[in-house]
């Protein structure tokens, strides 16, 4: 089955340093998303892009976080200043349409220190 | 809006055993799409089964089906012949099925999971 990369799988960095987040989707597919779990907590929306813009965004993704496809192929996840509650496994997801299957990455395990 | 609630934290099975979990939502919307997701330790998201709440037959999925009752809001994932490999965390999930701008919306809405356990 295909899959969607994402690189680093751990970062840890200092609070109020920036960091960029890198996903790696489907070929083919065309909706992105990145969702983000605190440790024990559930599973929350941040962001969704298609044709290369944000199409929704949750209350989490302030001013923040940005996300871009800078090259056609990564779709990248950037926090400005990182803040200690910004500690939790980023996932992405991509789909090739919205009623298709929504294919998960491992995610990446921000520690923010 | 829409909530997700998933009243069992943890569940404990016998290998080969069948075992339930449940998922109860809540929404004002009349189509809509229905998940079990499974995260294992690996932390990876998989989709185990999927429900459209206009279909009135339950989904199935090899030894995973659920038990979908739309008036009452609840969806349940039972686990026939329960496997050491099953034991991970599921987490329900709800999707609209209605799309904003674009149709580019797959927002979905989780629970805060069940941690599966197996019993040799």
């Amino acid at each position: 089955e295909p899959e969607v990369t994402q690189t680093p799988s751990h970062q840890v960095t200092q609070m109020g340093q920036e960091v960029i987040l890198r996903c790696v989707p489907i070929s083919n597919h065309l909706y992105f998303y990145w969702y983000r779990q605190i440790l024990g907590q559930k599973v929350e929306f941040l962001v969704s892009f298609y044709n290369n813009e944000i199409s929704e965004k949750s209350e989490i993704f302030d001013d923040q976080f940005s996300v871009e496809r800078p090259d056609g192929s990564n779709f990248t996840l950037k926090i400005r200043s990182t803040k200690l509650e910004d500690s939790a496994m980023y996932f992405c997801a991509t789909t090739l349409a919205t009623n298709e299957k929504l294919f998960f990455g491992s995610g990446t395990q921000l520690s923010v220190l | 809006a829409q909530t997700v609630t998933q009243s069992q934290p943890e569940m404990s099975v016998q290998e080969a055993e069948t075992v339930t979990l449940s998922c109860t939502y809540d929404t004002s919307e009349s189509d809509y799409y229905l998940f079990w997701y499974k995260q294992p330790p690996s932390r990876q998201m998989i989709l185990v089964i999927r429900q459209e709440a206009y279909k009135q037959q339950n989904a199935t999925e090899n030894r995973f089906s659920v038990n979908f009752q739309k008036a009452a809001k609840s969806f349940s994932l039972k686990i026939s012949d329960s496997q050491l490999g099953d034991a991970a965390m599921y987490f329900c999930a709800y999707r609209s099925f209605y799309m904003n701008y674009g149709g580019a919306t797959n927002k979905l809405i989780f629970g805060t999971g069940t941690l599966l356990a197996v019993q040799p």
